[in-house]
């Protein structure tokens, strides 16, 4: 079974604090994603990674900020944590090739105060 | 720009009756089109995949259709359980789009014993 795994499940920070969020997936994937999800909202993509090295912002990147220098992990940077970032945050990955299923992870409820 | 609209009024039904959710979009060609179920506080999880060639695809008690020329996608449970009550997404996806996918913000199912 694919599995992606989330460094958290819970995490409270202060604002102005720098947060990473790891994503970590099983199953040899190229594609990488983040979204984070808001009641009315829906799931909306931060950034995303084709490849190793690879990354292009999504509809929402601004205070974020992504790394990925292994193929099987992918992270989302909070440069200066502020209260509007407070959200649910999931990562996804897929095998390369447009059409394939996306497998998320349980995601990291995120609380900045 | 490109719109995906599911029912935000959540549906009831009552167990063992059908449910239909609708998935309309706009601005779009999508080449398929993807259906996910996500419990609360928990990831998406993949269940169907339609294609644009294909009116119709069925997954034991799932059924997904495709209509091109609507620009829409119905998504029915047969013989609805309890345990099928859960958010479901639609998601769009074309060779245009690139590597990631956008979500429509889902319909809540309640499914009533």
């Amino acid at each position: 079974d694919v599995k992606v795994t989330q460094s958290s499940r819970y995490l409270v920070k202060r604002t102005g604090e720098k947060v990473f969020l790891e994503c970590v997936q099983d199953m040899d994937h190229e594609n990488m994603f983040w979204y984070r999800q808001d009641p009315g909202l829906g799931l909306r993509l931060i950034y995303f990674s084709y490849d190793v090295k690879m990354k292009e912002k999504g509809d929402i990147p601004e205070g974020y900020s992504v790394s990925r220098e292994k193929k099987e992990r992918f992270s989302l940077i909070l440069e200066s944590a502020s209260t509007n970032q407070t959200s649910m945050y999931l990562c996804a990955s897929r095998f390369s090739g447009r059409g394939g299923e996306q497998f998320f992870g349980p995601g990291t409820r995120l609380t900045v105060l | 720009s490109q719109k995906i609209e599911q029912n935000s009024e959540a549906l009831n039904i009552q167990e063992g009756k059908t449910a239909t959710l609708t998935c309309n979009y706009t601005n779009y060609s999508p080449a398929y089109l993807q259906w996910y179920r996500q419990d609360p506080g928990r990831g998406p999880v993949f269940l169907l995949l339609i294609r644009e060639n294909e009116k119709e695809k069925r997954k034991e008690r799932l059924k997904v259709t495709f209509d091109t020329t609507l620009k829409q996608s119905l998504f029915h449970i047969t013989a609805s359980q309890p345990a099928d009550s859960a958010t479901y997404l639609c998601a769009p996806g074309n060779s245009n789009s690139g590597y990631a996918l956008n979500f429509g913000k889902g319909t809540s199912l309640l499914v009533t014993p």
